[in-house]
């Protein structure tokens, strides 16, 4: 079974600085590895996803990501922060013999500061 | 183009009572879920379903029942509820599964005393 694990439940930093949100994923088996983000009160919202290809995605807002097969790691990093990233963060996998359902991992809350 | 949307935002249940939320979306997906968040735990999967009439378990899936008459709508059932029901609960569709976005309403905040 695949199992998503976020190595930070919460990560502060100043605004402006770079911040790294860490992921791990288990699977014997090819998956599809996404990053959503939840602001306060609100839903969930897509940030970005890894099919196939490239292992650098780009996605909104200026997030990127990197697939690590190697290390099975899809960290997501931002060169420069703002207040307004304040908000938490999933990252998630799907594929494999879960039937293409998504599992999410734990949540990393950043916070930013001025 | 309302997305998906969520009834009610807010309800409070005494153990033992029942209530249905609501949750619609007009993008004509296929595929449409429930989850719930509780504090440290993510979001776990209760119930999912991959058109009208057919409908599955997901992770946590004791206590609640689903339907899916039409491709809109995908109502969650508390049949009884208990206060390890209280929780963020979360509907989301996508035009199928595996690598296709899912888009989440903005949930239900449910409290059990």
């Amino acid at each position: 079974a695949q199992s998503v694990t976020q190595l930070d439940s919460q990560v502060p930093v100043f605004e402006e600085a770079p911040v790294e949100l860490r992921c791990n994923y288990s699977s014997s088996v090819s998956v599809y590895l996404f990053w959503y983000v939840q602001y306060p009160n609100q839903g969930l919202q897509l940030l970005l996803k890894y099919l196939s290809g490239s292992t650098l995605v780009k996605g909104i807002n200026g997030f990127e990501a990197e697939f690590n097969k190697s290390q099975t790691s899809f960290h997501l990093r931002k060169p420069s922060v703002h207040i307004s990233d304040t908000a938490e963060y999933f990252c998630a996998v799907s594929g494999g013999n879960q039937g293409g359902k998504l599992i999410f991992g734990q949540g990393t809350e950043l916070s930013v500061k001025p | 183009n309302a997305g998906v949307t969520q009834t009610p935002k807010f309800q409070v249940l005494k153990t033992g009572q029942s209530m249905t939320l609501q949750c619609a979306q007009d993008m004509n997906h296929e595929y449409m879920s429930w989850y719930r968040q509780d504090p440290g735990m993510g979001l776990r999967l209760i119930h999912y379903s991959v058109g009208a009439g057919i409908t599955d378990q997901g992770e946590v899936p004791n206590g609640y029942n689903v339907s899916r008459s039409t491709t809109e709508d995908f109502p969650l059932r508390l049949l009884s509820a208990a206060p390890s029901q209280t929780s963020v609960y979360f509907c989301a569709s996508s035009s199928g599964t595996g690598h296709y976005e899912q888009y989440f309403g903005p949930g239900t905040r449910l409290t059990v005393t």
